[in-house]
């Protein structure tokens, strides 16, 4: 069983549109994260939920609204896509006390035309 | 703040030869370190860590040292594969803080 999946894999859309990627992971975690990698692949973090509490919110601008029905999923929703919106978001999850070894799910390629 | 700082790439290497991809850190306190690995279409996966000054970190014939005086995690392997193309991260965490990655080293290795 994947421990952290994300879906859709792959999402192409136009500019003004509204998407969502969801995540859900099966390893009991309490922490859960977003992040964004560019094309050079620096890795960014947006969002970052404990136990279905945000705790970080990075500088991410508010057309992007994360969701977290359970301590298991936290789904990204994002509003009015801009051309600066493409990008792999992976989702990850671990635990507070031992947040060092985060489980990555295996990205959602999204790709605004 | 906590920052990682890691060479350039892509580093371009022939299967195997020797592989050192520099990492050095500013961190407040003690951080704990560690090696990610992210394989072609995949997700980050934890390649190794060190939590305290000279801890040495090693998995599948990867080995880095936790060197506090120069601050630095080298990342090391004395004989690369074609099968360890992929983008390798340094980062840090300091106690319950999110972890903090550096910009990412791509790893060409060609036969």
């Amino acid at each position: 069983d994947t421990a952290v999946s994300q879906t859709p894999k792959y999402l192409v859309t136009q500019m003004g549109n509204d998407k969502s990627i969801k995540c859900e992971q099966n390893l009991g975690h309490d922490t859960m994260y977003w992040y964004k990698q560019d094309s050079k692949k620096f890795l960014k973090i947006m969002f970052s939920y404990n136990n279905k509490e945000l705790i970080i919110n990075e500088t991410v601008p508010n057309r992007f609204s994360p969701k977290s029905p359970d301590k298991a999923h936290l789904n990204l929703h994002i509003n009015s896509l801009e051309l600066g919106d493409s990008a792999v978001y992976f989702c990850a999850s671990g635990t507070p006390k031992n947040n060092e070894k985060l489980f990555f799910g295996s990205g959602t390629q999204l790709s605004v035309l | 703040g906590d920052s990682v700082t890691q060479m350039e790439g892509p580093v371009t290497l022939s299967e195997e030869a020797f592989l050192t991809i520099n990492c050095t850190y500013t961190a407040t306190g003690y951080p704990s370190l560690f090696w990610y690995v992210q394989y072609p279409g995949e997700g980050l996966q934890l390649l190794l860590k060190a939590t305290k000054a000279d801890d040495k970190g090693s998995n599948k014939g990867f080995e880095a040292t936790y060197r506090k005086e120069t601050t630095s995690f080298h990342l090391e392997k004395g004989s690369v594969q074609v099968s360890d193309s992929a983008v390798y991260f340094c980062a840090l965490t300091t106690g319950y803080s999110t972890l903090t990655f550096g910009k990412g080293t791509m790893l060409l290795v060609s036969p």
